[in-house]
């Protein structure tokens, strides 16, 4: 079965601070895709990128920046310089091929960041 | 563009009632999935829907249906409700083009809350 680990469940930082969230998968698949999502306390899930496991260029986009590995089958988010309007539960996700033959969302179970003034 | 609307955002029903619960695509999205948010199972697929057909299903019991209108506009309905479908019900929905193995981007509504008691 094909999975997403979030080892970390809760990180707490300080402003200004980089922070590493983790994302472990794992897929027979040859051809996959890995999701990120942000969800604040609103709880709607805001879409921050997704990545082709035949492209595995790293990504940056402002203070956000995507490390994908899959030699290790690691898709890890760095916020650099957090801020307090980044405390939210972070979602890392992998279509997964169902009997339909069509794909569907496989979340981990999220990390929660916590950025302190 | 207008983002993904669901109605109601909150509910409250008791046990053995039905619930209705509606979600409004992206403009030109005709992709519409669903989602249930829980403390215990965290983020699970229920299914989608493209072209009024629901093309795409998870594991839940067959108390959780659905259905697609002409403008892609979707429901989803519990039946017989039951204390463990408390939930953050999430919609999301994408452009859902493409051949079967193929994911594209899913934009996610603010969900719905349902309280079972």
């Amino acid at each position: 079965a094909q999975k997403v680990t979030q080892a970390q469940t809760e990180i707490s930082v300080v402003e200004k601070e980089d922070v590493t969230l983790d994302c472990v998968y794992e897929t027979r698949d040859t051809t996959y895709y890995l999701f990120w999502y942000k969800q604040p306390p609103s709880g709607e899930l805001v879409f921050l990128i997704r990545r082709n496991s035949f492209d595995e260029q790293n990504e940056i986009s402002g203070r956000y920046s995507w490390n994908f590995q899959k030699s290790t089958s690691s898709f890890n988010f760095t916020i650099t310089a957090s801020q307090v309007v980044d405390s939210a539960v972070y979602f890392c996700a992998l279509s997964e091929r169902m009997d339909t033959g069509r794909r569907a969302l496989t979340f981990g179970s999220g990390t929660r960041l916590q950025v302190q003034p | 563009k207008a983002g993904v609307t669901q109605t109601p955002r909150y509910l409250i029903k008791t046990r053995g009632q039905q619930v209705t619960l509606s979600c409004s695509p992206i403009s030109g999205h005709r992709s519409v999935s669903w989602y249930q948010q829980t403390p215990g199972q965290g983020l699970q697929f229920l299914f989608e829907y493209f072209s009024e057909t629901q093309r795409n299903k998870g594991n839940f019991p067959g108390r959780f249906s659905g259905r697609q209108f002409s403008n892609s506009r979707s429901e989803m309905n519990v039946s017989t409700l039951e204390l463990g479908d408390s939930a953050l019900y999430l919609c999301a929905s994408s452009l859902g083009q493409g051949q079967i193995g193929y994911t594209d981007t899913q934009y996610f509504g603010p969900g719905t809350r349902l309280t079972v008691l």
